[in-house]
């Protein structure tokens, strides 16, 4: 079964880090582009970030350039984001999520999510 | 940044055709795609590629995209369709993923 499991959410405060990691199973991790998408409470969808499946090029929203990197580890099929400085804004359910087949495919599979809170 | 504009809800009766907008700058010369989420669920690809059905999606759902909108259709709307739904490109002039900012559906 191909799945997506996230982890490393909790409650930070402002100007805080978080790392978090997403879990891949059931498909050839290294072969597809993977993001991340993050949704506000009561919000729409927003995406964070996207790496290639070698990792050679990373894409970020103008939102959290400069704050949060993307990597990856494909001997561990996982995927990653830190966040750093963080603020109110980024409090969300952050998503790991795969391309279908190639960028500008659509996502086919989407994590369950983890949550990003950051209160003082 | 390249924006798109959905309707933020429409309601529809069962067994009726519920039609969801995105409107963007010549979005048709872009690849859309359409998700749908339920309540305390992550979303799910109903349209890729503007018009193409993943495996499992009920012909009911259906795409298409010319000129400045994308439209997803939804004919004999049952109660399970209710949700909301959002659009979604890769703009390639800033390396982007864009979504829309969502339409619910209310099914009366």
């Amino acid at each position: 079964e191909v799945q997506l499991v996230e982890s490393g959410g909790g409650v930070v405060q402002p100007g805080g880090s978080l790392r978090l990691s997403c879990s891949a199973s059931g498909f050839t991790f290294d072969d597809y582009a993977m993001h991340w998408v993050r949704q506000g409470p009561g919000k729409g969808l927003d995406w964070v970030s996207l790496i290639s499946g070698d990792g050679g090029d990373t894409y970020y929203a103008d939102s959290v350039k400069g704050r949060f990197t993307i990597s990856r580890d494909n001997s561990k099929n996982s995927l990653y984001v830190q966040m750093n400085s963080l603020t109110t804004e980024d409090t969300a359910l952050y998503y790991c999520v795969k391309d279908r087949e190639f960028l500008d495919d659509g996502f086919d599979i989407w994590g369950q999510g983890t949550m990003v809170t950051v209160s003082s | 940044s390249y924006v798109l504009a959905q309707s933020p809800s429409v309601s529809v009766a069962p067994g009726k055709t519920a039609s969801i907008t995105c409107g963007g700058h010549n979005i048709g010369i872009r690849s859309v795609h359409w998700y749908q989420q339920k309540p305390g669920q992550a979303p799910v690809l109903v349209i890729y590629r503007d018009s193409d059905r993943p495996s499992g999606i009920p012909e009911r759902f259906s795409g298409s995209n010319s000129g400045n909108t994308a439209t997803l259709t939804i004919t004999r709307v049952e109660a399970g369709d209710e949700a909301d739904y959002y659009c979604q490109v890769w703009d390639n002039n800033s390396d982007h993923v864009v979504f829309g900012g969502g339409t619910k559906v209310t099914v009366l």
